[in-house]
Formats: structure tokens, sequence, C-alpha cells
């Protein structure tokens, strides 16, 4: 079975440009995390979401923002782009949003890299 | 607030020794504990989780973790190490409010001589 696919798997942005990653969960899977891994340092949870519905945001800007689709893939939506948001963008996957089903899969993340 | 703390950034070994990354947490109520590997540019891997009964958790690759309520620890081993086992290694715990998000440590990289 294929895992949680993710793309592009790298891009450069220009400071101020709109970026969409894309994530495709684990086939069953209904629940769907990001995460910022910024270079030497553990990755940082940005949103979950379940069946369509935003479960959670961590500490990040509105210009960050995400969406869940019926097929329950994501989108990363990350607007007027800065320096700092140069990381690896991981998505994670997990069968709900309750604690035992909640154990997440990351798939291999998209490098964003912005100049 | 719940944290992690992995204390080494760096651990060196030599293949066919014992292995111990170690962790600490912060956290009220009962934690659930992960930890994931992470080889170079790539995503990263379950490799054991803990949610409560055995304090033992055995995981895949050869590796095991032991739950330390007293100590607030969740430290992890393997017996020998392969050249293989070379790559970043995070723990982590979820944080159960509101939402079941991950809060990771910063990470310890494991260098293997030959």
């Amino acid at each position: 079975d294929a895992g949680v696919t993710q793309s592009p798997t790298h891009l450069i942005k220009t400071r101020g440009q709109h970026v969409t990653l894309r994530c495709s969960p684990i086939s069953g899977h209904k629940s769907v995390s990001w995460y910022q891994q910024v270079l030497g340092q553990g990755p940082q949870f940005i949103f979950q979401y379940y069946e369509k519905e935003e479960r959670g945001r961590g500490n990040f800007p509105d210009r960050f923002s995400a969406r869940q689709f019926p097929n329950y893939s994501s989108e990363l939506n990350v607007n007027a782009l800065l320096l700092g948001d140069s990381a690896l963008y991981l998505c994670a996957s997990s069968y709900d949003d309750t604690l035992s089903g909640n154990t997440i899969y990351f798939g291999e993340g998209s490098w964003l890299t912005v100049v | 607030a719940q944290s992690v703390t992995q204390p080494d950034i760096h651990i060196t070994v030599s293949e066919g020794a014992s292995l111990e990354l170690r962790c600490n947490y912060s956290y009220g109520a009962t934690p659930y504990l992960f930890w994931y590997v992470q080889s170079p540019g790539q995503g990263l891997q379950l490799l054991l989780k803990y949610f409560s009964g055995d304090t033992l958790v055995q995981g895949i690759k050869g590796f095991e973790a032991e739950f330390k309520r007293s100590q607030s620890s969740f430290n992890l081993r393997k017996p020998s190490v392969h050249w293989s086992d070379a790559a970043e290694y995070f723990c982590a715990v979820v944080a159960t409010s509101g939402t079941y998000k991950y809060i990771f440590g910063t990470g310890t990289r494991l260098k293997v001589l030959a």
C-alpha cells in the first residue's frame, strides 16, 4: 500500500510569492496534519484536519492556511513568503482524530526554499 | 505546557556497540510517547510508541524504549548498532488539549563508526 505522498518534493520561491503544497494520506486514513521542520530542529505542528474540518492550529501566522478535500487529500497554502518560511514541510496522516487512532505516519516532505 | 527534551544533540557509537538515546518529557497526565527516525533528506519513520501498559516497548529495527514515570523519561535503546542506524532520532509526546498535536524534541543525530 502507498504511504503518505507529497508534492512537489522540492521547490524554490521568491519572497512575497505564494506556495501550495499537496498531500495524499494513506488509504483509509481520514485525518491529515501538517508540520514545519526548520533545519536542525524538530517538526512544529501547523494544522490538523479531520473529515474536512480544521481540528487544530499551531502557532503560525494567518499567512498559513490549509484545507482537506472529500477524498481526504489536503493542501497547505502559504502566502507572502518570507525567508524564514524555508523549511521541510511534512504531511502526516492518521486513521482518525481519536487518541488511539491518531498515530501519525509521515510523508517524505516538501522542501521549500525561499530566496 | 507540554515539552520534550533530548539532551544529546550528537552521539557517536561504534558499530556493534549498544545505544541509548535520552528523552525527557514534561506533561501533567499520562503521556503518549513516540520515537521517530529521520534519514537525511527524508520524512520521519515511526520506530515505536507508548500509550499504556507494559513500560518496556518493542519497536522496529531492533529498537526498544522504556517509560519511567518517576524520571519523566522515555529512553530509546538498541543492544547492537548497525551502520544503517545512522540518522536523526526524534522523541515526541502527544498534547491532548484540544487537538492531538505532536510535540517533538530537537532531535539527536547518531553517527556510527565502522
